[in-house]
């Protein structure tokens, strides 16, 4: 069974360039999570969509970052425009709805410069 | 709100040695889960154990054990005869079941580098 896919792994930009991000979650996942993880720190949830649904952005800085899971497959989140402070790895994750057990990509590391 | 707090941020030791990874969590739900993930360098959070909280039974998986106590908001990981390849940071994390509050939201410790030398 293939993982969760993200890409890139990668992305060096500069300060107020925008920049996206993109998740495959496992084939039949209908829940879907984006996570910021900064360097030395656990991950902290910024979006979580059930299906196509955001059903809790509580956390996403809605000024910049934005997400959207159309299709209710894969996602994307992008950041526009990035700041110094954006510098961290991003992580998605899926899951089966009820079951609580989450299963996470490589993440994509981003440097703002 | 919830909090979990991995106290230790970095442990050493000597291949083959025991090694237990404390976490103590906070949370106002009643029913809830408890994970522990594996962070190698290669940067893929690996899942390791999930528990109920109405499931107080400890648990061991090969060299891997896990003790829940309730009573004191502990869910400790120890890793007997401790090999090279354990070397990673280790995330305690704490998440809400279905109908309550935390649903669906992993709410990470600051993780613990366990380093572990030939």
């Amino acid at each position: 069974e293939a993982g969760v896919v993200q890409s890139p792994r990668y992305k060096i930009i500069e300060k107020k360039q925008p920049v996206a991000f993109w998740c495959n979650p496992i084939s039949g996942h209908n829940t879907l999570y984006w996570y910021l993880q900064n360097l030395g720190q656990g991950p902290e949830l910024l979006i979580r969509y059930e299906n196509e649904e955001a059903v809790d952005d509580s956390q996403l800085p809605k000024d910049r970052f934005s997400a959207e899971r159309l299709k209710g497959v894969d996602s994307t989140l992008k950041i526009q425009p990035a700041e110094l402070g954006d510098s961290a790895v991003y992580l998605c994750a899926s899951s089966l709805e009820d079951r609580g057990k989450q299963y996470f990509g490589p993440g994509t590391r981003l440097t703002v410069t | 709100a919830q909090k979990v707090t991995q106290a230790q941020t970095e442990i050493s030791v000597v291949e083959k040695e025991d090694v237990t990874l404390d976490c103590v969590y906070e949370t106002r739900d009643t029913t809830y889960y408890l994970f522990w993930y594996k962070q190698p360098p290669s940067g893929e959070l690996v899942f390791l154990i999930r528990r109920n909280s109405f499931d107080e039974q400890n648990e061991i998986s090969g060299r891997y054990s896990w003790n829940f106590q309730k009573s004191t908001s502990s869910f400790n990981f120890t890793i007997t005869a401790s090999q090279v390849v354990d070397s990673a940071v280790y995330f305690c994390a704490l998440s809400g079941i279905a109908g309550g509050t935390s649903y669906g939201k992993l709410t990470f410790g600051q993780g613990t580098i366990l380093t572990v030398h030939p």
